[in-house]
């Protein structure tokens, strides 16, 4: 059991936005601005897309955004593109054990 | 271009060791906490160790806690995990991760161990 909790999969058309929460607790998401979320395509590594809750690295488009509130973070991708589909990995520094991870979950642009 | 390049995986059975290295390119590991990362097949992602940029503060997940050791060479530009005692539920693709801001910004494309008899 992962110790971020991520819905297993969302979908949403071409176009459309969608959300996708990840739940911690005040250990962890709750207590650090040090939320990320990272994106994977099937057999590649994974893409840093958001950094200290709501950063984007250089080359990330502006469609991807992060939010936080109270032990629940947020990843939102508007203007749904195919190249989107993918799984997408929250992670939250933690303190005493560093780093946790989410369950993934998988997007699917329909 | 910035690079991390995992090499050193395979198929051992269970109680073998496998040392695994990371190889950087494009930027100077010594300016930078660096972690292993790991995922088995068909699961999530799994923090695995974290070293700081000169080695100064080590820390590891319980899971691999007494039989995995991380370590750095910053005149190679290389990182390095040392895995003993190794267990079935040890298979998983090992990523060698840049750690900037508390996020991982730069990860390797992965070296797979597989520990079955």
């Amino acid at each position: 059991q992962s110790a971020l909790t991520q819905p297993p999969s969302a979908s949403g058309s071409r176009g459309q936005s969608v959300t996708i929460s990840c739940t911690g607790s005040s250990s962890d998401v709750g207590a650090y601005n040090f939320v990320s979320w990272y994106q994977q395509h099937p057999g590649k590594a994974p893409k840093l897309m958001i950094y200290e809750v709501s950063k984007r690295p250089s080359g990330v488009p502006d469609r991807f955004s992060g939010s936080k509130s109270g032990n629940t973070a947020s990843l939102t991708v508007s203007g749904l593109q195919a190249d989107d589909e993918a799984d997408y990995y929250c992670s939250s520094y933690a303190g005493s054990n560093p780093w946790v991870f989410g369950g993934g979950t998988k997007l699917t642009v329909l | 271009e910035v690079q991390l390049v995992e090499s050193g995986g395979g198929l051992v059975q269970p109680g073998e060791s496998l040392r695994l290295s990371c190889a950087a390119s494009g930027f100077t590991l010594s300016g930078y906490s660096m972690s292993w990362v790991r995922q088995a097949p068909g699961k999530g992602l799994e923090w695995v160790s974290y070293i700081s940029s000169s080695s100064a503060t080590i820390l590891y997940a319980d899971s691999v806690k007494g039989r995995f050791t991380i370590s750095r060479d910053n005149a190679k530009n290389s990182l390095y995990l040392q895995m003993n005692s190794l267990r079935a539920d040890d298979t998983a693709v090992y990523y060698c991760t840049r750690e900037s801001g508390y996020a991982f910004d730069i990860w390797g494309r992965g070296t797979v161990v597989t520990v079955s008899s």
